[in-house]
């Protein structure tokens, strides 16, 4: 079945720049998108269509594709960008599904 | 504003029957379909279903199909998700979210406690 693969957990000190994968299966390619998810609130998308960032969404998220890994990075990581981020996709059978999410921890 | 709100936290009880729901406003309500996303306690996003609410067309993951029912009333621009008889391991948070390519709005999320 469909899966989407990302670490558990990313650490990194305030200032630096983290950067979380999320691979999934080969073809066909489906966009990726992102959420942050703090604790006790519902997700926020962050970047949608691989590379987009919604509205409101700091300029230091960007997300980025290649093969079959989809990347977030946050650059200048800042105490607030604690949180769980889960990466999401689709299969062709119109399925949508998440990555396992992965804790960011902020130094 | 596009907002999602839904309906308070449940206790139930094992066998207990549950409707809960997520009311959309701030825009088109039958031009969106309607995801629900479950989150147990401590574990990650699961996508369980979606529905257009403008001719009710429904979709279920192959994880959830069978166990849960998704519906819509787009008179009242409201979609529900509900169990006929609920168990333990039915207890999670349950979001709705709006689908736009990406879930782009989410509900604040419905906690669905079941204990005997």
């Amino acid at each position: 079945s469909y899966e989407l693969t990302q670490p558990p957990s990313v650490s990194v000190s305030p200032g630096q720049t983290a950067r979380i994968t999320c691979s999934r299966d080969a073809l066909p390619k489906q966009y990726g998108y992102w959420y942050q998810q703090k604790p006790g609130q519902a997700p926020v998308l962050v970047i949608y269509k691989d590379s987009e960032r919604p509205s409101g969404i700091p300029e230091r998220f960007s997300g980025s594709s290649s093969g079959t890994t989809v990347t977030l990075t946050i650059s200048g990581v800042q105490a607030e960008d604690e949180a769980d981020y889960y990466c999401q996709s689709a299969d062709s059978s119109g399925n949508y599904l998440f990555g396992g999410g992965t804790k960011l921890t902020v130094l | 504003e596009v907002q999602l709100v839904q309906s308070g936290a449940e206790v139930k009880k094992p066998g207990e029957s549950l409707k809960i729901s997520c009311k959309g406003s701030g825009y088109s309500f039958t031009n969106y379909w309607i995801a629900w996303v479950r989150q147990m306690p401590g574990k990650g996003l699961e996508w369980m279903g979606i529905i257009s609410p403008g001719d009710s067309d429904t979709r279920y993951s192959p994880s959830f199909q069978g166990q849960v029912t998704i519906s819509a009333d787009k008179s009242i621009s409201t979609a529900y998700l509900q169990w006929s008889s609920l168990k333990a391991s039915d207890t999670a948070m349950y979001y709705c979210a709006r689908l736009n390519w990406s879930f782009d709005y989410w509900g604040q999320g419905t906690l669905v406690t079941v204990s005997s």
